[in-house]
């Protein structure tokens, strides 16, 4: 089992949509989850850390389910330039490193 | 301004030439890593770095090579480059503690002919 795994996408929603993500992971000893956003070719940004209890920035909420190994990004009012790849990441095992999911592309319609 | 600097942006060379891509950070942070990111395989972790002196390999470490003397850069070099690893690259980093907000390059794109 891969270590962080997404759903690639794409997803196509049009402007004022709803969109949700989820993003499994393997290892139970996790600590740090994030959502990072990557436009095309470009460096990725972070666009929220997860906390336990959830938390909301904006029109996105981040929620994280220990028991089921999985986090969730919750795109509200979805506007064109939310078009973007949205990557899932993970703590490794060492704790050390990093675990990128493949990402999710979205695209938003007008 | 907070920023982490990579160079070259773009690299066309020829197989087995020596090459180093540069990387520096003005945050003081501990935490420096390089990634490869290929269509479908997304973000792979190269090497990672926790402090001076203090390196370990990632994910896809084979054919890599890194240093970290200073604090703030942390190059990447292929030794004797090859065409599969013709991809985009990026170096980050981020203070250690709790993994905070990693901090990336602009990215090197690189071909190896």
């Amino acid at each position: 089992r891969k270590e962080v795994e997404q759903d690639p996408g794409p997803f196509n929603v049009p402007e004022g949509a709803t969109v949700a993500f989820n993003c499994t992971y393997s290892n139970s000893a996790s600590q740090s989850f994030f959502w990072y956003r990557q436009d095309c070719r470009k460096e990725p940004k972070l666009l929220m850390s997860v906390y336990s209890s959830g938390n909301e920035d904006g029109r996105f909420t981040a929620q994280l389910n220990r028991a089921s190994q999985y986090i969730s990004l919750l795109i509200r009012d979805s506007k064109l330039s939310d078009s973007a790849t949205y990557l899932c990441v993970v703590n490794s095992n060492s704790g050390y490193a990093l675990n990128f999911g493949k990402g999710t592309s979205l695209l938003v319609t007008p | 301004e907070a920023q982490v600097t990579q160079n070259p942006r773009y690299l066309i060379t020829v197989t087995g030439k020596k090459l180093t891509v540069t990387c520096s950070q003005n945050m003081n942070h501990e935490y420096m890593s390089w990634y490869r990111q290929d269509p479908g395989l997304g973000l792979r972790q190269i090497y990672y770095s926790m402090n001076v002196e203090v390196t370990d390999k990632g994910d896809v470490p084979e054919g890599y090579k890194v240093s970290r003397k200073e604090k703030r850069n942390f190059p990447l070099i292929l030794e004797s480059p090859s065409p599969n690893q013709t991809s985009l690259y990026f170096c980050a980093s981020s203070r250690v503690i709790h993994h905070e907000k990693l901090f990336f390059g602009s990215g090197t794109q690189l071909s190896v002919l």
